[in-house]
């Protein structure tokens, strides 16, 4: 089926570990994102892309890293993981619809715990 | 910056009780407006949008209307039931990435 798919659904790390997060679309959307999940918080946007080749940073940007090497896939790399960082991740694919608005598509969640 | 203001929750009401949750929004332009839903241990699904002043998104019984004269999304709906116990998010499109509200955690009690 098409859409975004996130790996792995569910994450246990220890404090320093390193891991990628992964995301996948296909649907050949030119902008993705990476949110973050917390309680009471909302969703909050860690990095974004606008095409292959291109990233910025959102509004919680620090701890994370990511990278858009094709349109496909846009993993979200924690270098040394921290208790902090226990939230459930979300990735999306958007376009731009043409008519002023853009379509968003989600993928269903990566819960990750930092101990 | 871009910013969306949501009716703090928990909201709780009884079956077939009429619901409204708040949204205002602050943003440059006239972006577009989203509701997502999140059902207990799934991911987010569009619920209903609208790409400009006076739309009127709706689906599954929900309704809410783009009004630029107050910058709200107001999410109403008639008659509540019990499946749609859910956590609600107002979404604002700014460039390229969205806004999120933080969220209103509704439970319906039959």
């Amino acid at each position: 089926n098409a859409g975004v798919t996130q790996t792995p659904k569910f994450q246990v790390l220890k404090t320093g570990q390193s891991m990628t997060l992964q995301c996948a679309q296909d649907m050949n959307h030119e902008y993705m994102s990476w949110y973050r999940q917390d309680p009471g918080m909302g969703l909050r946007l860690i990095h974004y892309s606008v095409g292959a080749g291109i990233t910025d940073q959102g509004e919680v940007p620090n701890g994370y890293n990511v990278s858009r090497s094709t349109t496909e896939d846009f993993p979200l790399r924690l270098l040394s993981a921290a208790p902090s960082q226990t939230s459930v991740y979300f990735c999306a694919s958007s376009y731009s619809t043409g008519t002023g608005g853009y379509g968003y598509t989600f993928g269903s969640g990566t819960r990750l715990t930092v101990v | 910056g871009d910013s969306v203001t949501q009716m703090e929750g928990p909201v709780t009401l009884s079956e077939e009780a009429f619901l409204t949750i708040n949204c205002t929004y602050t943003a440059t332009g006239y972006p577009s407006l989203f509701w997502y839903v999140q059902y207990p241990g799934e991911g987010l699904q569009l619920l209903l949008k609208a790409t400009k002043a006076d739309d009127k998104g709706s689906n599954k019984g929900f309704e809410a209307t783009y009004r630029k004269e107050t910058t709200s999304f107001h999410l109403e709906k008639g008659s509540v039931q019990v499946s749609d116990s859910a956590v609600y998010f107002c979404l604002a499109q700014g460039a390229q990435k969205l806004v999120f509200g933080q969220g209103t955690r509704l439970t319906i009690n039959p």
